[in-house]
């Protein structure tokens, strides 16, 4: 079984880039992974996913918003630039299963503030 | 504002029978996109509970149950017990200009009276 962990700074400033890693365990190289965020008391927003044959992303954070992967280190990567108090959540990575277009695994998830 | 819908709140007695809907629309359900379901329970992170419409993951009970028709989906959940007091997300893909998409509910929170 799939096991992700999310690491990486819980306090961001405003206009600062946020920066977080996924750690995985368990997995095989036909895996493909997503991060999702959730503000506080809100749903689920999808951030993008990460397949073989490139980064695809919600458009509505398309334009500062970064996924890469280091597959010798069973790592992948967020990078949300010039944040804001909006982007204020606990941010998810899970792994996006290509076959039914879904999540299986998700992490505990990671909480960063935006604040000054 | 989610591209799918959900209600905000759905209640239930133990025992009882919750059904829980999620409405898409032509470019996402309706567009032949399976959908997904994902229970949260408090402080923790979403579990898939329900994929490809109307299939159970390993361990998750058989009084729990999808479907689809049309531009919509449900979550039926018999025989309710209080473990079953979590917030359930409904998801799927969505075909846009930009391109194809997921795309969540904005969520219920069910109750157990």
């Amino acid at each position: 079984q799939v096991q992700l962990q999310e690491s990486g700074p819980g306090l961001v400033k405003p206009s600062e880039t946020l920066s977080l890693t996924c750690t995985v365990s368990g997995y095989s190289s036909d895996y493909y992974w997503g991060w999702i965020r959730q503000p506080p008391g809100k749903g689920l927003e999808w951030i993008g996913n990460l397949y073989h044959s490139g980064t695809y992303y919600n458009p509505s954070l398309k334009s500062r918003v970064t996924i890469s992967v280091d597959v010798s280190q069973n790592q992948f990567f967020l990078e949300v630039r010039s944040v804001t108090a909006a982007d204020t959540a606990v941010y998810y990575c899970a792994n996006w299963n290509m076959g039914a277009y879904n999540f299986d695994f998700w992490g505990p998830g990671t909480l960063v503030t935006v604040s000054s | 504002q989610s591209v799918l819908t959900q209600p905000p709140s759905v209640s239930g007695a133990p025992g009882q029978r919750v059904t829980i809907s999620c409405t898409g629309s032509s470019s996402n359900i309706g567009a032949g996109y399976d959908v997904h379901w994902y229970q949260q329970l408090p402080g923790t992170a979403p579990k898939l509970l329900i994929y490809g419409n109307n299939n159970r993951p390993s361990g998750v009970p058989d009084r729990i149950s999808g479907s689809k028709s049309g531009t919509s989906a449900s979550l039926a959940i018999t025989g309710l017990q209080a473990e079953d007091e979590a917030d359930y997300y409904c998801q799927s893909y969505d075909s846009s200009l930009s391109g194809s998409d997921v795309v969540f509910g904005g969520g219920t929170k069910l109750t157990v009276l």
